[in-house]
């Protein structure tokens, strides 16, 4: 596997299920991202990991809940989600610090989630 | 605050002739500016990025942008588009947070690309 892989790619689920979406990155990056994409709207930031130490929560409500165990994964944890909480979410990664010259992020291809 | 804004939600050009995407920022900093594309179903790719060097950027599948800050733009061209370019286009301008060197992106809501046969 290379670049950053996400899983599952589609998911549904009910307003009172728990499901957890996976993030892998292989680029040996140490900072990593969850994203928000729903249509019409810029790409909203949910969450930022930094050498694993949470940095960034953009007032993300408690429903959502991000585990990073290690600079590689980044796991996002659902519980009681809403019907306006489907999108894609999507995970990202970089490498910070140094020069901090480019600092572009790597994304996954994302996971469709629909909350019935 | 950093800004950037894409000035056409939806582009339609024919097969073989050029692309023009165009993008406003605005920014406190020496920026940094990207452009990515998602086809559909698929996640962001980096086409392009400018870092301070050289003001026109050449990225990958024959596009180009070029950085003038005297018009705080950084549109995205292509001298002739193919039919797999259709996708959906972002401007992105960084923006430093936290400690450091640290950048954070701000998004652009994005320009959707037709080619038309």
């Amino acid at each position: 596997e290379t670049g950053v892989t996400q899983t599952p790619r589609h998911l549904v689920m009910g307003m009172t299920n728990k499901k957890s979406l996976k993030c892998e990155q292989h680029l040996g990056h140490n900072a990593m991202y969850w994203y928000k994409q729903s249509a019409k709207k810029p790409l909203e930031l949910m969450f930022v990991y930094n050498f694993k130490e949470q940095t960034e929560n953009n007032s993300v409500p408690s429903r959502f809940s991000p585990e990073c165990p290690n600079s590689s994964h980044l796991f996002l944890h659902l519980h009681t989600l809403q019907p306006e909480d489907s999108a894609l979410y999507l995970c990202a990664s970089s490498q910070v610090g140094g020069t901090g010259v480019g600092n572009e992020q790597f994304f996954g291809p994302g996971t469709r989630l629909t909350v019935l | 605050a950093q800004s950037v804004t894409q000035l056409d939600s939806h582009v339609s050009v024919s097969e073989g002739t050029p692309v023009l995407l165009r993008c406003n920022y605005s920014s406190s900093y020496s920026p940094s500016l990207f452009w990515y594309v998602q086809h559909p179903n698929k996640g962001l790719q980096l086409l392009l990025k400018y870092t301070s060097a050289a003001t026109l950027v050449k990225g990958i599948n024959g596009f180009e942008a070029e950085f003038k800050k005297s018009e705080t733009s950084f549109h995205l061209t292509k001298p002739s588009a193919h039919m797999s370019d259709a996708a959906e286009y972002f401007c992105v301008v960084s923006d430093l947070w936290g400690a450091g060197n640290n950048r954070k992106l701000i998004w652009g809501l994005g320009t959707s690309l037709a080619v038309n046969p």
